[in-house]
């Protein structure tokens, strides 16, 4: 079965600091890779995308992801900080191939972020 | 708003009882999924349709509950006989499938239901 890991829960730092989160996939196909967003009081709102094609995938509000084949990784970077990007962080994975029989995500359980001023 | 609505957004009900949820997808999608999150974890996907076929049922979906995309538009979610495991934040997502492609989801702001 497939899954999806996010290293941490709960992650604190200080405006103007760079992020990183991490997540881990196990699939052994082709993927489409996301991370979504949930701010305080807020839907889940897609920040970025993978399906093919440059790694290196930039998404809104200065973030970006890098997808690694090799380490089954699909980590989210910013290099500053805000303190409105406190909010939780999903991955989510979702296998790609020739039926797409298989629509649903599978998410990670989530990293909350918390940026203090 | 020509976003994802649910309706209610909140249901507080006492175990045993009976509860449906609505959920409207962007009108153009033809993909609606249903997922459940509790706190502290992502959201487990429960079931999805494209458009009134019910494609995908997860394991967690259990003879208690049941889905519906009547008409291929808008779903509702059944839960009978509501249990205290079933409190969690119910929510809704659409997409747009074309062929053999799938495009991203997007979400619902979610019916929290609690079960006293």
């Amino acid at each position: 079965a497939q899954s999806v890991s996010q290293h941490n829960h709960h992650v604190i730092l200080s405006e103007a600091a760079s992020l990183e989160l991490g997540c881990n996939y196990s699939y052994g196909g082709t993927v489409n890779l996301f991370w979504y967003v949930q701010y305080p009081g807020q839907h889940l709102q897609l920040l970025l995308k993978y399906f093919s094609g440059d790694p290196l995938v930039k998404g809104i509000k200065g973030f970006e992801a890098e997808f690694i084949k090799s380490k089954f990784s699909f980590n989210l970077r910013k290099p500053s900080v805000q303190w409105s990007d406190t909010a939780e962080y999903f991955c989510a994975v979702r296998p790609s191939g020739t039926t797409d029989s298989w629509g649903k995500f599978q998410f990670g359980a989530g990293t909350q972020v918390v940026v203090t001023p | 708003d020509t976003g994802v609505s649910q309706n209610p957004r909140h249901k507080i009900t006492k175990r045993g009882q009976n509860v449906t949820f609505r959920c409207d997808p962007i009108s153009e999608h033809n993909r609606l999924y249903w997922y459940r999150q509790t706190l502290g974890q992502g959201p487990e996907f429960l079931t999805y349709f494209q458009n009134e076929a019910q494609l995908e049922k997860s394991r967690l979906l259990s003879d208690r509950f049941s889905a519906e995309r009547p008409k291929g538009s808008f779903s509702t979610l059944e839960i009978q006989r509501t249990e205290q495991g079933d409190s969690a934040m119910y929510l809704c997502a659409s997409s747009l499938s074309q062929g053999l492609v799938s495009h991203e989801q997007f979400f619902g702001p979610g019916t929290r239901l609690t079960v006293l």
